[in-house]
């Protein structure tokens, strides 16, 4: 079965850049697609077809996908971005749904 | 405006089938394309998808939790049930329903959950 690995915690300071990563096996042939969930909420889609941003995300929340690793990139963060973010991808080889085990995004 | 809204049983019991219904609005699940999901998630853990269904009434469903799972929609087409049955503790989790849209195998639109206690 296909496994999504995230690293647990990234952790960064106001007005820097967040990296957060999501590994596959050959994942840059898939559409990675990424959610963040503040404590207490549901999830909210931030990050679809690994860079296209829905209505109402902020241009400093980005997306890539190459080779074995996609990645949520976060600029300029501010407080408010400190949540859980999962990465998702359809796993067309079982037909099924697979979440990353998530990170959790820490503002120093 | 989307919206979908879970409703069940808060408390079951170990052994128990659970029976949680995904009410939305919005949208039509007569639409090609559009699915509803449901997605778990234990206290403190990751989230865990579950099962699937399609505008088409074709289905989805996680390998590990197929056995136990089911997924019917209601002819009018604005409720998912969702199914899990012989229940146990490390089923409590807050579950969630959502929308997928058109072929796009990403959830797009989200409930705000309902945590089940699965305990005696």
């Amino acid at each position: 079965s296909y496994v999504l690995t995230q690293p647990p915690s990234v952790s960064v300071a106001p007005g820097k850049t967040a990296r957060i990563t999501c590994g596959g096996n050959n994942i840059g042939a898939k559409s990675v697609h990424w959610y963040q969930q503040k404590p207490g909420q549901a999830p909210v889609l931030v990050i679809s077809y690994d860079r296209d941003r829905p209505s109402g995300i902020p241009e400093r929340i980005s997306g890539s996908n190459s080779g074995n690793t996609a990645t949520l990139t976060i600029s300029r963060v501010e407080a408010g971005d400190e949540a859980d973010y999962y990465c998702q991808v359809w796993d067309n080889s079982s037909d099924r749904v697979v979440f990353g085990g998530g990170t959790k995004l820490t503002v120093l | 405006q989307i919206t979908l809204e879970e409703s069940g049983p808060t408390l079951v019991k170990p052994t128990q089938t659970l029976a949680l219904t995904c009410t939305f609005s919005g949208f039509s699940l007569s639409t090609r394309g559009v699915g509803v999901g449901w997605i778990r998630q234990s206290p403190g853990k990751a989230l865990e998808w579950l099962a699937l269904i399609y505008w088409d009434d074709d289905k989805r469903f996680s390998p590990s939790l197929k056995s136990r799972l089911t997924i019917t929609r209601d002819t009018s087409k604005t409720q998912v049930v969702l199914t899990m049955t012989n229940m146990d503790p490390v089923d409590t989790a807050t579950y969630y329903c959502a929308r997928m849209n058109g072929f796009s195998y990403y959830f797009d639109s989200w409930g705000q959950g309902t945590l089940v206690t699965v305990s005696s």
